[in-house]
């Protein structure tokens, strides 16, 4: 049981250019949320997922894009790299029942210049 | 939407003292509470969480506890060791299915 897995764990990209960060979780929660985290400040929330075919905006979701084709995959897009997309990026899970915790991947640290 | 305010941003503490942390919630209908330690270049770890049908909480040197009248909630850490040097941040879930986070609050323990 590996819980949540994000890759890349590192990873430098030019302006303009796309990637797409993987999220994977092996513990079949129904939602998923992707979390970005800008150094020395606090989490914000990018999208997020109730369940496969299903994604909702959070409070951050310009420049990026979400798919949920399985339970287990969350991926997240980056279509045209810009600077201020520098951060922590955080993939994390929880149970459909209510009131449970989210548990958190290890990250992947992007830097685009 | 839910606004959580947490205080304070920084705590210095003797190694051996105990250290308090306080956020405030704005929506009512937040019904469940998770405090989380990040160490330094390491994922969110959830340490307690409460349920906003229990008042307290306790699990060896860490404590929570929570005010629903007053919209508060409290993580209390004793016996402070330098490994509780971290970025604590509380959480609140309402109805919805967002967790909306505070800003942090970095623990220093001097030894």
């Amino acid at each position: 049981n590996a819980g949540v897995t994000q890759t890349p764990k590192f990873r430098i990209l030019k302006i303009g250019q796309s990637m797409t960060l993987q999220c994977a979780q092996d513990m079949n929660h129904n939602y998923m949320y992707w979390y970005r985290q800008d150094p020395g400040m606090g989490l914000k929330l990018i999208y997020y997922s109730v369940g496969a075919g299903i994604t909702d905006k959070g409070e951050v979701p310009n420049g990026y894009n979400v798919s949920r084709s399985t339970t287990e995959d969350f991926p997240l897009r980056l279509e045209l790299a810009a600077p201020s997309q520098t951060s922590v990026y955080f993939c994390a899970s929880r149970a459909g029942t209510s009131n449970q915790p989210q548990h958190f991947g290890d990250g992947t640290r992007l830097s685009i210049l | 939407g839910e606004n959580v305010e947490q205080h304070p941003s920084t705590l210095s503490v003797q190694e051996g003292d105990s250290a308090v942390i306080k956020c405030t919630y704005s929506d009512s209908a937040s019904n469940y509470f998770p405090w989380y330690k990040q160490e330094l270049g390491k994922r969110p770890q959830l340490i307690i969480d409460i349920r906003s049908n229990v008042g307290e909480k306790k699990d060896q040197r860490i404590a929570v506890t929570l005010n629903k009248t007053a919209k508060h909630f409290s993580l209390h850490i004793t016996e402070t060791q330098p490994e509780d040097s971290a970025v604590y941040f509380c959480a609140s879930y309402n109805a919805g299915n967002m967790l909306t986070f505070g800003g942090g609050t970095r623990l220093m323990v001097k030894p």
